[in-house]
């Protein structure tokens, strides 16, 4: 079946790294997309990876082991602005996208 | 500034209404797509469009209907709003094409009661 996993919520400390994990379980794989959403708001794109490894963005980084049916999203330098949800989402083969029930990341100072 | 309106930006409804959730995009995306999200869900899809005059059923489509007459417009209407239809809808468009990447309105929350 069709399954994406992310932990529910996590803390981070302001200036730290945290690294928010997705694992997947669909039907065919094209590609694997992470949003950002703050509370209230839309979610906004940050990342897509279709091959393995790790793709660079700034403070953002994206790492995919499709073999693993794994993916992380790396913050480094966390700002209090980081404080979001992070969607993880899945493209299958037949480009419908599914998505995990997103990660709720709290920043402390 | 270029984007997806979506009105209303909030609504509460009674059960048994219709009502229509109303997107516009001027980034002349050819996919449009429909999803509710409800707490501790995942985003999930309702309707589709992949081009005008085009739509398809997604994931929860009960209760749903859409139409795509022209780029611009996908509208959602709930025929006979229940309770359970409580929930923030998100309208967003792609273009085809590598990433595919969604770009999402700023949601409607509606409250049926």
């Amino acid at each position: 079946g069709q399954n994406i996993d992310q932990p529910t919520e996590m803390t981070a400390t302001e200036g730290a790294i945290v690294q928010i994990n997705c694992t997947y379980q669909t039907s065919g794989f094209n590609g694997l997309f992470w949003y950002q959403q703050h509370a209230g708001e839309a979610p906004t794109f940050l990342s897509y990876n279709v091959l393995d490894g790790l793709e660079e963005k700034g403070r953002f980084s994206s790492f995919l082991s499709r073999s693993k049916g794994y993916s992380y999203l790396l913050l480094k330098e966390l700002q209090m602005k980081d404080s979001a949800s992070y969607l993880c989402a899945v493209r299958e083969s037949n480009y419908q996208l599914i998505w995990g029930a997103g990660t709720k990341l709290i920043i402390k100072p | 500034i270029a984007g997806i309106t979506q009105a209303p930006t909030s609504q509460i409804l009674a059960a048994g209404r219709r009502m229509t959730l109303r997107c516009t995009q001027d980034m002349r995306h050819n996919a449009m797509y429909w999803y509710r999200q409800d707490l501790g869900l995942g985003l999930r899809l309702i309707h589709y469009s992949n081009t005008a005059g085009t739509t398809g059923k997604g994931e929860v489509p009960d209760g749903y209907s859409v139409s795509r007459a022209n780029t611009d417009d996908f509208p959602l209407t709930l025929a006979s709003a229940v309770p359970s239809q409580t929930s923030v809808y998100f309208c967003a468009s792609s273009e085809q094409g590598d990433t595919g990447e969604l770009f999402f309105g700023e949601g409607s929350r509606l409250t049926v009661l």
